[in-house]
């Protein structure tokens, strides 16, 4: 079975800007998760989507926003990026039932700079 | 708010000893608790779960405690290796810790 795949791997970005990270679930799994993570706070968690519909936030300002496709695809935005959102984000995907507590399958990442 | 803390300093230890990690958490009632790896630049890797009514749980080298009174987990690597030298991450639900790093020396 593949793995989780996100694109693109890196990305350089101004403040000011936005981008759009994408994260492909294994196969069969219907829950993605998103995390943004930096040496000084670590894995923090943004937000999780199951059959298309967001079902838990992290406490993340609303600049940072995502949706999942009906092939559990996902994707997040960063609008008006700032020097602070420079980070490895992370996705992760997990459940075939979508049950709380389920190991969950982490991508590679997407290192984004802001500049 | 709900909290995870694990050893921020880097664990150094001997080819062959013991490795011994702590996770405490607070303000949490966890089912269960999860144990990752993450190396450099890479996603976390998926080690090991334990849920509440387990005490213990095993598998190969690796052995997890789980104390829902203490609120606390240890995470256990035997004759350690080289190659486990990593960053190991507990995790409640969507919440990690800081992870500690571990170093282990020939």
């Amino acid at each position: 079975k593949a793995g989780v795949t996100q694109t693109p791997r890196y990305l350089i970005k101004t403040r000011g800007q936005q981008v759009t990270l994408s994260c492909s679930p294994i196969s069969g799994h219907r829950s993605v998760s998103w995390y943004q993570q930096t040496p000084g706070q670590g894995l923090q968690f943004l937000f999780e989507y199951f059959s298309e519909t967001q079902r838990n936030k992290g406490n993340f300002p609303g600049r940072f926003s995502g949706r999942q496709f009906s092939n559990s695809r996902s994707e997040m935005n960063v609008s008006t990026l700032e020097l602070g959102d420079s980070a490895l984000y992370l996705c992760a995907s997990s459940g075939s039932s979508g049950g709380y507590g389920e190991t969950q399958y982490f991508g590679p990442g997407t290192r984004l700079l802001v500049l | 708010s709900q909290k995870i803390e694990q050893n921020s300093e880097a664990l150094n230890i001997q080819e062959g000893k013991t490795a011994t990690l702590t996770c405490n958490y607070t303000n949490y009632s966890p089912a269960y608790l999860q144990w990752y790896r993450q190396d450099p630049g890479r996603g976390p890797v998926f080690l090991l779960l334990i849920r509440e009514n387990e005490k213990e749980k095993r598998k190969e080298r690796l052995k997890v405690t789980f104390d829902t009174t203490l609120k606390q987990s240890l995470f256990h690597i035997t004759a350690s290796q080289p190659a486990d030298s990593a960053t190991y991450l507990c995790a409640l639900d969507w919440v990690f810790g800081a992870g500690t790093r571990l170093a282990v020396h020939p």
